[in-house]
C-alpha cells in the first residue's frame, strides 16, 4: 500500500522555539517534497530532495532547513519558529522528477503563537 | 519564473451539472500539466494531466483541454457528484528536470 506519512499532524508551538516536521514514505520514491499551503496561495515549494544529501532549495526556504539521511524520510526544520510560519505542511513524493505522479501526506497543521 | 493561474476560485453547482475549470500560463516552453484533486479532509491526488503535445485527454468524466498558443488549459468535468467537491489544482513543469509551478487552486462545491 502506498503511502507517505506525516508526524505529527497538529503542532501548537511558541514563537522562537524549534519545530520537527517528520515525513516517510515507503515506495523507494527517489525525490521528496516539502510545501506550504495558504489560503488563496495554492502549494508553495519550501525545499526539494533528489535523494539522501541532496536537496534543494524551492520557492520559499527561507526560515527553513531539511534533512535526508534514509531515502524513506525526510524531515523540515524551523529553527526559531515565526508567527507567519503558521500553515499547513505537506510532504509529497514522486519516483524521480517533476513528471512522475506526486503521492502526498495528509498534512500538518502548523500553528506557532 | 512561470506562473500559474486559475479561475474561478471558487464555484458552486448543483448536483449532475457541468462544470469548467480554467487555467493559464505564462511561460510558453512548460511542457507538462498535472493536476491534482483535495478534497475535504483529505491528502491531495493526482487526477489527470496532459503534455504539450497533445489537446485533449479525457478520463471517465473529466476532460482535460489544452491550447498552446493561448497557454491555457480547461478542466471539465460532466454530472457531478457529490464527491467532486473539492479544490482542484492545476499545475505545470518545464520538464522532468524542474519543479512543478502549482495554482492557487479552485474550490468547487456540488450542492446535492
Amino acid at each position: 500500500d502506498m503511502k507517505v506519512t506525516q508526524m505529527p499532524r497538529y503542532l501548537i508551538k511558541r514563537m522562537g522555539e524549534n519545530v520537527l516536521l517528520e515525513c516517510g514514505q515507503d515506495m523507494s520514491h527517489e525525490t521528496m517534497y516539502w510545501y506550504r499551503q495558504d489560503p488563496g496561495l495554492g502549494l508553495q515549494l519550501i525545499y526539494i530532495s533528489y535523494d539522501v544529501d541532496s536537496n534543494s532549495e524551492g520557492d520559499i526556504p527561507k526560515g527553513y532547513r531539511v534533512s535526508r539521511k534514509k531515502r524513506e524520510h525526510f524531515s523540515l526544520i524551523l529553527d526559531s519558529a515565526k508567527t507567519n510560519q503558521t500553515s499547513v505542511y505537506f510532504c509529497a513524493s514522486s519516483l524521480e522528477g517533476a513528471e512522475d505522479t506526486q503521492y502526498f501526506g495528509p498534512g500538518t497543521r502548523l500553528l506557532v503563537l | 519564473g512561470e506562473q500559474v493561474e486559475q479561475l474561478p476560485s471558487s464555484l458552486i453547482v448543483q448536483e449532475g451539472a457541468s462544470v469548467l475549470i480554467n487555467c493559464s500560463y505564462t511561460d510558453s516552453a512548460s511542457v507538462y500539466f498535472p493536476w491534482y484533486k483535495q478534497e475535504p479532509g483529505k491528502r491531495l491526488q493526482f487526477i489527470i494531466d496532459i503534455r504539450s503535445n497533445m489537446e485533449r485527454k479525457q478520463t471517465q468524466r473529466l476532460t482535460l483541454l489544452f491550447d498552446k498558443k493561448t497557454k491555457h488549459l480547461s478542466l471539465h468535468i460532466t454530472a457531478t457528484q457529490p464527491g467532486d467537491s473539492a479544490i482542484y489544482f492545476c499545475s505545470a513543469s518545464l520538464d522532468s528536470n524542474y519543479q512543478l509551478i502549482w495554482g492557487s487552486g479552485t474550490k468547487l462545491i456540488i450542492k446535492p
